[in-house]
């Protein structure tokens, strides 16, 4: 059955450094998306991108989050630099929405944990 | 805009005993409603979704949500707690076509007790 693919699946840096994560979509999904969830909370949208293109980076904080998916399959998300706060789970999830589809069921990867010492 | 409201943070329930999960939804359009459940350090896995056919949803592991439109609900239940239910359940909202992002609640830890 295919996966969503993310690596790392833990992350220890300390504050001011910088840290990335790589998501693989599972093959043929349009739409990839980047959540950050707290512990304790639900995930939070950071990014939605359709193919290569943008759709919604309403919540991402732009002064030291950035995102790419530079040839529409998979993605990178990085921090630079990292603070304490974002220490949390970082999910990738995909799905085939932006085919003609109304089905928009997402599927998630196992998530990378950020900790910032 | 959508948003969802899970109510009760920590559920309880005895191996056996009837798993009931509540969900309430905020929507400007008609919704698509999803249930996800989560195992410690993991991503998240679909239990169920409500598209906006049939109001009553059978999903994976004995679970079942219905849709009520006139109570803005969408309220998990199963009949019989398993041990290995124990996790997080997320609740989410979407607008459906063309408006996929998913809003989540804030989450129902599940406890079974032996």
């Amino acid at each position: 059955e295919a996966e969503v693919a993310q690596s790392p699946r833990y992350k220890i840096t300390e504050k001011s450094q910088a840290v990335a994560f790589w998501c693989d979509p599972i093959s043929g999904h349009a739409t990839l998306y980047w959540y950050r969830q707290i512990l304790g909370q639900g995930p939070e949208l950071l990014v939605q991108f359709q193919d290569e293109s943008v759709v919604d980076d309403s919540q991402l904080p732009k002064d030291r989050f950035s995102a790419e998916r530079l040839k529409g399959v998979d993605s990178t998300l990085k921090i630079q630099p990292a603070e304490l706060g974002d220490s949390a789970m970082y999910l990738c999830a995909s799905s085939l929405a932006g085919r003609g589809l109304a089905d928009n069921e997402q599927f998630f990867g196992p998530g990378t944990r950020l900790t910032v010492l | 805009a959508q948003s969802v409201t899970q109510l009760g943070s920590h559920v309880s329930v005895s191996e056996g005993a009837l798993v009931l999960l509540r969900c309430n939804y905020s929507s400007s359009v008609p919704p698509y409603l999803f249930w996800y459940v989560q195992y410690p350090n993991q991503g998240l896995q679909l239990l169920l979704k409500y598209t906006s056919a049939a109001t009553l949803v059978k999903g994976i592991n004995g679970f079942e949500a219905e849709f009520k439109k006139s109570e803005t609900s969408f309220h998990l239940t199963k009949p019989s707690a398993h041990m290995s239910d124990a996790a997080e359940y997320f609740c989410a909202v979407s607008g459906g076509f063309g408006n996929e992002k998913l809003t989540f609640g804030t989450g129902t830890r599940l406890t079974i007790i032996p």
